[in-house]
């Protein structure tokens, strides 16, 4: 069965960067987009980026174009996003999401990423 | 960007009543268009795609209709395990908005 796993919580000084992991299993990693979303808490639900994992290819939002960086690992199923320069409204459960069919059919379980001085 | 405007942000509503949450999209977006229920500390899970095609194993007494700019769910008699915030999604282009989302309470 599709299974996205993602890294464990983390908490962050403001200006520091945070890179989380999401490792996909149960389908062939290389066919479907992978997608990163995220949710400020008590709020609705943001897009941050996508990432081809079969040729590495992204596009991120314009809002967070200068500090996201999403990569892949083919060899272990796994994709990554990097977010830097730390603001404490970057608190927020970010989500790692497959597209299949022009939808989010799978969603990881969400981390929560908390910045703080 | 595209623009999804959902209405209502809330709504109370009792077990059996029919409810409809809708979305408009600032412009055309033919049918990528997607719903989802997010329940308190759980991931979103996805309800209709296309605008109007149930994800697998989703009860039948959730639809979709629209098309173009205008969408809308419907659930035909809430369940006690309806109540939760629904999202609308565009994925017709990126970046790939959601609606503010609504959020089904008990009366």
């Amino acid at each position: 069965q599709v299974q996205l796993v993602q890294s464990g919580a983390e908490v962050k000084k403001p200006g520091a960067s945070v890179k989380v992991s999401c490792k996909a299993s149960g389908y062939t990693f290389t066919t479907y987009y992978m997608h990163w979303v995220r949710q400020a808490p008590g709020q609705g639900l943001e897009w941050m980026g996508m990432i081809n994992p079969s040729d590495g290819h992204t596009s991120n939002t314009h809002k967070l174009q200068d500090r996201v960086t999403m990569t892949r690992d083919t060899s272990t199923s796994t994709v990554y996003m990097e977010l830097s320069s730390l603001r404490s409204d970057d608190t927020a459960v970010y989500y790692c999401v497959r597209e299949a069919r022009t939808s989010f059919d799978y969603w990881g379980q969400g981390i929560l990423v908390t910045v703080s001085s | 960007d595209i623009q999804m405007t959902q209405s209502p942000s809330s709504l109370s509503a009792s077990v059996g009543d029919r409810v409809t949450i809708t979305c408009r999209a600032s412009q055309s977006i033919s049918t990528y268009f997607n719903w989802y229920q997010q329940k308190p500390g759980k991931a979103p899970k996805l309800l209709i795609y296309a605008a109007s095609t149930l994800q697998s194993g989703v009860p039948s007494r959730f639809s979709g209709s629209g098309s173009g700019t205008d969408f809308t769910l419907t659930i035909s008699s809430l369940q006690p395990e309806d109540f939760a915030t629904y999202y609308c999604q565009q994925s017709y282009s990126t970046p790939r908005t959601f609606g503010g989302g609504t959020k089904v309470e008990i009366k």
